[in-house]
């Protein structure tokens, strides 16, 4: 079965620097690959989307890659602030309306 | 912004009975969801509605789950009998086309003693 790997351990960073997060799954490349940023004890809330056919993808600080050879996608916050404190989630999208989420990897800002 | 709203925020319930949970999705989105999260693991999907009828479903949404849309606004997800294993936060989503960046609501926590 498809696996969806996001570093367990928490990434602690200096304000100002830029924090990478990996995604890597197994298995047969989603046609989209979804972020979203949970605070906890609250929902997800979606912040960037890739296809399959797009190498690259930036909103605002957010920059995210997608290499389907490597099975891999990156997610970058540049200039990281103490607000982007939060556990952030990758998610597999195959076009059947369901998403399959990985475990998500928690960033902490230190100011 | 328009937001998906979850109600009751909280919920404890006696193991074998019925719980009801209520969401109200964005009203222009056609696509509706559930999603749970067990305290610590990741969000699990549990099933998809579209056009007033299942699209998909995951093997944890089984014949002691059922959705439901009452009317144009309300979606509700329905768990019967429950077990101490279904104490989890529950989210509704929602998507205008399917294809998009889904919005949750802020979710049920449900407890099951």
């Amino acid at each position: 079965s498809q696996k969806i790997e996001q570093n367990s351990e928490a990434l602690n960073i200096q304000e100002g620097k830029t924090a990478t997060l990996t995604c890597n799954y197994t298995n047969y490349s989603p046609a989209y690959l979804q972020w979203y940023r949970q605070d906890p004890g609250r929902g997800p809330v979606f912040l960037l989307l890739i296809r399959e056919n797009e190498k690259e993808k930036r909103k605002e600080r957010l920059k995210v890659t997608f290499d389907t050879t490597l099975k891999q996608s990156l997610f970058h916050i540049t200039a990281s602030q103490p607000a982007d404190s939060a556990t952030y989630l990758c998610a597999l999208d195959y076009g059947n309306n369901r998403l399959a989420f990985g475990k998500g990897n928690q960033v902490v800002v230190i100011p | 912004e328009p937001e998906v709203t979850q109600t009751p925020s909280h919920q404890v319930t006696q193991m074998g009975q019925e719980v009801i949970l209520r969401c109200v999705p964005i009203s222009n989105h056609l696509y509706f969801y559930w999603y749970r999260q067990i305290l610590g693991q990741k969000v699990e999907f549990l099933v998809s509605f579209y056009n007033n009828e299942i699209s998909e479903k995951s093997e944890i949404f089984d014949d002691q789950f059922s959705v439901e849309r009452p009317d144009g606004s309300n979606f509700t997800l329905k768990i019967r009998s429950t077990k101490l294993e279904d104490s989890a936060m529950y989210f509704c989503a929602s998507s205008e086309d399917g294809r998009g960046g889904y919005t949750f609501g802020s979710g049920t926590r449900l407890t099951v003693v």
